[in-house]
């Protein structure tokens, strides 16, 4: 049962345009979500949060929008870098015991 | 520095031959956890630990075990290693079970497990 949901494996965007990563969950009981950035060879590291009770939350370039009703939370990178390049993933808490990933977006930001 | 510290970076060995890869924290951590990522399966739970002395069964935790003994240290231990365990893990921390986003994750490295 993957409660936590990244349909598309990877996205490919022109440096200076928007990326927009997507992710889809089915517990309505989350209390937060949060975006984690991987580079190769190193382990993920936090990049955003937005708790369930606001819609947006941007730091910097990131941008996290939260659509309740749709379960639906996507990250927009603007404008994109070639140092963004990475997998991306959403995960969500569960009873504090852990964090549920999804399974992660390849993201190539190319010249 | 801040840092989870996990070994080996990376790992070969055979069918059911012990091992046992360490992970340490010196951020005085309480919760404590293990992954392990395969592609298209995200990264998924092996064992956490709340506190010393407490652990408990993740999503995926046949063929795994673990201790607490110090605030510091998890070790992730392979008594009988299988090839399906082939993996890539990754250790992490948390000030406090996760109970906040102020508390993110904090991961190790990984160490990259191939078992023939």
């Amino acid at each position: 049962d993957q409660q936590v949901k990244q349909n598309s494996p990877s996205l490919s965007v022109q440096e200076g345009r928007i990326s927009i990563l997507n992710c889809d969950y089915t517990n309505s009981m989350f209390d937060y979500f949060l975006w984690y950035k991987k580079y190769p060879a190193e382990g993920p590291t936090f990049l955003i949060s937005i708790s369930s009770i606001k819609d947006k939350n941007e730091d910097g370039r990131f941008t996290v929008f939260l659509n309740k009703s749709a379960k639906h939370l996507s990250l927009h990178i603007v404008p994109s870098q070639p140092g963004d390049s990475a997998v991306y993933f959403c995960a969500a808490p569960y009873n504090t015991d852990k964090l549920i990933f999804g399974t992660g977006t390849r993201l190539q930001v190319f010249p | 520095e801040a840092q989870v510290t996990q070994n080996p970076r990376y790992l070969i060995t055979v069918t059911g031959k012990k091992l046992t890869v360490t992970c340490s924290q010196n951020m005085n951590h309480e919760y404590m956890s293990w992954y392990r990522q395969d592609p298209g399966l995200g990264l998924r739970q092996i064992y956490y630990s709340m506190n010393v002395e407490v652990t408990d069964k993740g999503d995926v935790p046949e063929g795994y075990k673990v201790s607490r003994k110090e605030k510091r240290n998890f070790p992730l231990i392979l008594e009988s290693p299988s090839p399906n365990q082939t993996s890539l893990y990754f250790c992490a921390s948390s000030l406090d079970l996760l109970s906040s986003y102020n508390s993110p994750l904090h991961f190790g490295n990984g160490t990259r497990l191939t078992v023939t």
